[in-house]
C-alpha cells in the first residue's frame, strides 16, 4: 500500500513555455502532499505544502505565481511551472502523507525529469 | 531557519564492513526523523524512522539512534552488501510531526567487494 505516482516522468519543453505535473496517491487518501525539487547529486528542497482544499503553502525563495500548485482532492495535486526556463531544468518530486495511516510518514513519488530547452 | 547537517558526504567501505551516517538538527519542536535510500534517478524509499520518544530502533541490519539533547541522530547499516550502495538522506520534520521535512545534503555510500 500506500503508492504514489507522478505524471509524466519525464518532460522535454521548449522555453517559455508551462507544464503541468500530477501527483496521484493510488491507494490511500492523502490529507497533504509536498513539493520537492532536486537538483543533480544535491537534495531535496522543499518547494510547497499543499493541503486538499485550501491554498498551498510556499517556501521562501519559490514564486508561487510562476509554480501553481492545486489539491482539487485528496488523492491529486497537481503542480504547473508557468513560462518555463532552463534554470528551471530539475527533477521534481513529490510526496505524500497518508490520513489514516503514520500521520508523518511520506510517500516518494518517482518523480519527473523536466527539461527545458 | 531550521537546519540539517549530514556527514559524511561520501562513505566508502568494504563489503561486510558496517557504515554510520550521522545528521545533527536545528529545530528543538522536531520530533519525527526519517532516513531515506535514493538509488540514481529513483524516489526516495524510507528505510527507517524514529520519533523522539525513543532513543533507538531497530530493523534487520539497519539502526538509528537518536539524542534528543544534543539534537543528533545516526543511521547504522551492519554488514554492508553492494547493493547498499546509494546515496542516503536524513530528515527531520519542522516542528511537530506531520508537517514537511527538511533533508540533509545526503551522503553517498559505495560499498566494494
Amino acid at each position: 500500500g500506500a503508492v504514489v505516482s507522478q505524471h509524466p516522468s519525464r518532460v522535454i519543453c521548449k522555453s517559455g513555455t508551462s507544464v503541468k505535473i500530477e501527483c496521484r496517491s493510488l491507494d490511500f487518501q492523502a490529507t497533504t502532499m509536498f513539493w520537492y525539487r532536486q537538483f543533480p547529486k544535491q537534495s531535496l528542497m522543499l518547494m510547497a505544502t499543499s493541503n486538499e482544499g485550501s491554498k498551498a503553502t510556499y517556501e521562501q525563495g519559490v514564486e508561487k505565481d510562476k509554480f501553481l500548485i492545486n489539491h482539487a482532492s485528496l488523492t491529486l495535486s497537481t503542480l504547473t511551472v508557468t513560462s518555463a526556463h532552463p534554470e528551471d531544468s530539475s527533477f521534481y518530486i513529490c510526496s505524500a502523507q497518508w490520513a489514516s495511516g503514520r500521520p508523518d510518514t511520506q510517500y516518494f513519488g518517482p518523480g519527473t525529469r523536466l527539461t527545458v530547452l | 531557519g531550521e537546519n540539517v547537517e549530514q556527514h559524511p558526504s561520501t562513505l566508502s567501505v568494504q563489503e561486510g564492513d558496517s557504515a554510520v551516517i550521522k545528521c545533527t538538527y536545528s529545530d528543538s519542536a522536531s520530533n519525527y526523523f526519517p532516513w531515506y535510500k535514493q538509488e540514481l534517478g529513483k524516489r526516495p524509499q524510507l528505510i527507517i524512522d524514529i520519533r523522539s520518544n525513543v532513543g533507538e530502533k531497530k530493523d534487520q541490519r539497519i539502526a538509528v539512534t537518536l539524542n534528543k539533547t544534543a539534537k543528533h541522530f545516526s543511521l547504522h547499516i551492519t554488514e554492508t552488501q553492494p547493493e547498499d550502495s546509494a546515496v542516503y538522506f536524513c530528515a527531520a520534520s519542522i516542528g511537530q510531526a506531520g508537517t514537511a521535512l527538511i533533508f540533509g545534503k545526503g551522503t553517498t555510500l559505495s560499498v566494494s567487494s
